[in-house]
């Protein structure tokens, strides 16, 4: 069964280094996310991704998070610069259309920031 | 704006009871609404969605749940509860009509006991 991943499993990174956290969604999909859970909180909607640009972002989306499909199969977050609050599992997650499609979760990513 | 929320952070049942988690929802359209179910160290997985039609939909693993509009409710039941079922259950909604993202709950965490 098809199925989205992430690499890599766990980055531990210093603060005001840039991270990039990658995803291969599922090859025929064409909407792509990324969410974050800080230890403790809800999984928060970041950013959505249609078309080869971002279809929708949160307010926490800010100037330090860029996303990119560079090559019609992974899928990248950048954080510019990161800071301790982004410390969070990050999950990447496709979907075949909208609205009322499933979305399928990778494993997710948990960034630590030292 | 839509919002979710799951009523107890921790559910525990014995292996045979009846599993009841709850959710109640806020959208100020027709939601889309969905069960997703973390195992350890695993993605988020689909267990169930509401979209239109049937209002009790069932699930993989013996789950369902019922989309109640009167209630803003959609609460997740299984008769009997299996060891196997202990995890973190999360309840989001979907709204067509402010995008693809999915809004989230805190999540449950169902403890199974022998």
């Amino acid at each position: 069964e098809p199925e989205v991943t992430q690499t890599p499993s766990h980055q531990v990174t210093q603060m005001g280094q840039e991270v990039i956290l990658r995803c291969v969604p599922i090859s025929n999909h064409l909407y792509f996310y990324w969410y974050r859970q800080i230890l403790g909180q809800k999984v928060e909607f970041l950013v959505s991704f249609y078309n080869n640009e971002i279809s929708e972002k949160s307010e926490i989306f800010d100037d330090q998070f860029s996303v990119e499909r560079p090559d019609g199969s992974n899928f990248t977050l950048k954080i510019r610069s990161t800071k301790l609050e982004d410390s969070a599992m990050y999950f990447c997650a496709s979907s075949p259309g909208q609205g009322f499609d499933e979305q399928y979760f990778g494993p997710g990513t948990r960034l630590t920031v030292t | 704006a839509q919002s979710v929320t799951q009523l107890g952070s921790h559910v525990s049942v014995s292996e045979g009871a009846l599993v009841l988690l709850r959710c109640n929802y806020s959208s100020s359209v027709p939601p889309y609404l969905f069960w997703y179910v973390q195992y350890p160290n695993q993605g988020l997985q689909l267990l169930l969605k509401y979209t239109t039609g049937a209002t009790l939909v069932k699930g993989i693993n013996g789950f369902e749940a019922e989309f109640k509009k009167s209630e803003t409710s959609f609460h997740l039941t299984k008769p009997s509860a299996h060891m196997s079922d202990a995890a973190e259950y999360f309840c989001a909604v979907s709204e067509a009509k402010y995008g693809n993202k999915l809004v989230f709950g805190a999540g449950t965490i169902l403890r199974v006991k022998s």
